[in-house]
């Protein structure tokens, strides 16, 4: 079992919709939680870190955390064709070491 | 303000030779993390610096090094390259060691021929 499993996509989702990007981890003792976006050929750039069970809200983007089911989540409302990108989901375990995922390919379509 | 600087931005070496790569972190950041990054792959975990000790290292042979500066910047080397090494080498820095968010710079791309 991988530490921190994405599904590799694509996603496919119209503009305006609301695209929906899933994570799950392994490390029961996982403390922080980060969805990073990376454009083809860039670096990842922060999105949005929780570290509490529930809904985080910024923006178009919405973090969710339920530490039981060892699941993280990220909504992007309104999507965009800017928003076509690999996003990364990012855990950091009891051993503080931040293990990615293979990340989802997001592409939106006009 | 200027966020996390790596240099150089490409390199292409031969195997067997040796590299240097280096970051300067955020202003304020105290710590550093190093990644390696292959195609539809997500980063690796390579070390992770504080105060300029070591806080953590990932999966990586001996062949992986690297340090902290009293002023936070960071080294990260690699001797005897391999065909293998050739990937995306990432930066990060954080405010501390612990769960803060990371920053991520541009990179250096490394090719091995």
């Amino acid at each position: 079992q991988k530490e921190v499993e994405q599904n590799s996509g694509p996603l496919s989702v119209p503009e305006g919709a609301i695209a929906s990007l899933n994570c799950t981890y392994s490390d029961r003792g996982s403390q922080s939680f980060f969805w990073y976006r990376q454009y083809s050929g860039k670096s990842p750039e922060l999105i949005m870190f929780i570290y509490s069970n529930g809904d985080k809200e910024d923006g178009r983007f919405t973090a969710q955390l339920n530490k039981a089911s060892q699941y993280v989540s990220l909504l992007i409302r309104d999507s965009q064709p800017s928003d076509s990108a690999t996003y990364l989901c990012a855990v950091r375990g009891a051993t503080n070491k931040l293990i990615f995922g293979t990340g989802t390919l997001l592409a939106v379509q006009p | 303000d200027a966020g996390v600087t790596q240099s150089p931005t490409h390199l292409i070496k031969t195997r067997g030779q040796q590299v240097t790569l280096r970051c300067s972190p955020i202003s304020g950041h105290k710590s550093v993390s190093w990644y390696q990054q292959v195609l539809g792959q997500g980063p690796q975990f390579i070390f992770q610096y504080y105060e300029k000790e070591e806080r953590g290292r990932g999966n990586f042979p001996d062949r992986f090094s690297a340090r902290q500066f009293p002023n936070y910047s960071s080294e990260l080397n690699v001797n005897a390259l391999l065909l293998g090494d050739s990937a995306l080498y990432l930066c990060a820095s954080s405010l501390s060691g612990s769960n803060q968010p990371q920053h991520f710079g541009d990179g250096t791309r490394l090719s091995i021929l």
